[in-house]
């Protein structure tokens, strides 16, 4: 089955900078990578997905590339700001239903 | 849309009691995930229904867990008995289809003492 790593484990960073968030992928065939947002005591928020036919994905201060010959994709927060501190999960899927996720990432944002 | 629904959103418990956890799915989505979320394992598929049939209960732990989806637009989460082991947070998520994004519901956290 598939396998996600996700690195790193924490991240702390001061406001204003930038975050980056790194998984790698095992199954070859995936072609789906969402990354959910959790907060503490909350439940998982997408907050930007890409599928395998582009390269790269921005949303206002997030964005996401993909590099499918090394079989990895990124998060990059910029400008930083305090309520971007949370958990972010990193997932694949190739083409069904089975998400399988990162371990998990906690980004400190500190003011 | 009101989101997914998961009633209770905490429960505790004492080992050996039977444990029922629900889940409303948005309107109109007929596929549905029940996740279990632990500090030492992460986020884990536990079953997978699309159009109310389970499709995938190959991570349901073991016979004490159990999961039905009569209609559309309920499911249920059973552990009977239920062990300390089992405390963790249980997620349910919804999509439109089982390829789409998938939406969580607020969790339920299960303490079993």
């Amino acid at each position: 089955g598939e396998n996600v790593e996700q690195h790193p484990s924490t991240l702390s960073v001061q406001e204003g900078d930038s975050a980056v968030i790194k998984c790698t992928y095992s199954d070859s065939a995936s072609n789906y990578f969402p990354w959910y947002k959790q907060e503490l005591g909350k439940r998982p928020q997408l907050i930007i997905d890409i599928r395998s036919n582009v390269g790269e994905k921005k949303d206002q201060r997030i964005a996401v590339t993909l590099n499918k010959t090394a079989k990895h994709f990124s998060l990059h927060i910029t400008e930083t700001q305090p309520e971007d501190s949370a958990v972010y999960f990193c997932a694949a899927s190739n083409d069904d239903y089975k998400l399988s996720f990162g371990a998990g990432t906690t980004v400190t944002v500190r003011a | 849309d009101a989101g997914v629904i998961q009633s209770p959103r905490h429960e505790v418990t004492e080992m050996g009691q039977e444990v029922t956890l629900r889940c409303k799915p948005i309107s109109g989505h007929n596929s549905l995930f029940w996740y279990r979320q632990t500090m030492m394992r992460g986020l884990e598929l536990l079953i997978y229904f699309n159009n109310n049939v389970p499709i995938d209960d190959s991570g349901m732990p073991e016979d004490r867990f159990s999961a039905k989806m009569p209609n559309a637009s309920f499911s249920t989460l059973k552990i009977q008995p239920s062990e300390p082991r089992d405390s963790a947070v249980y997620f349910c998520a919804s999509s439109l289809k089982g390829t789409d994004t998938q939406y969580f519901g607020p969790g339920t956290r299960l303490t079993v003492l």
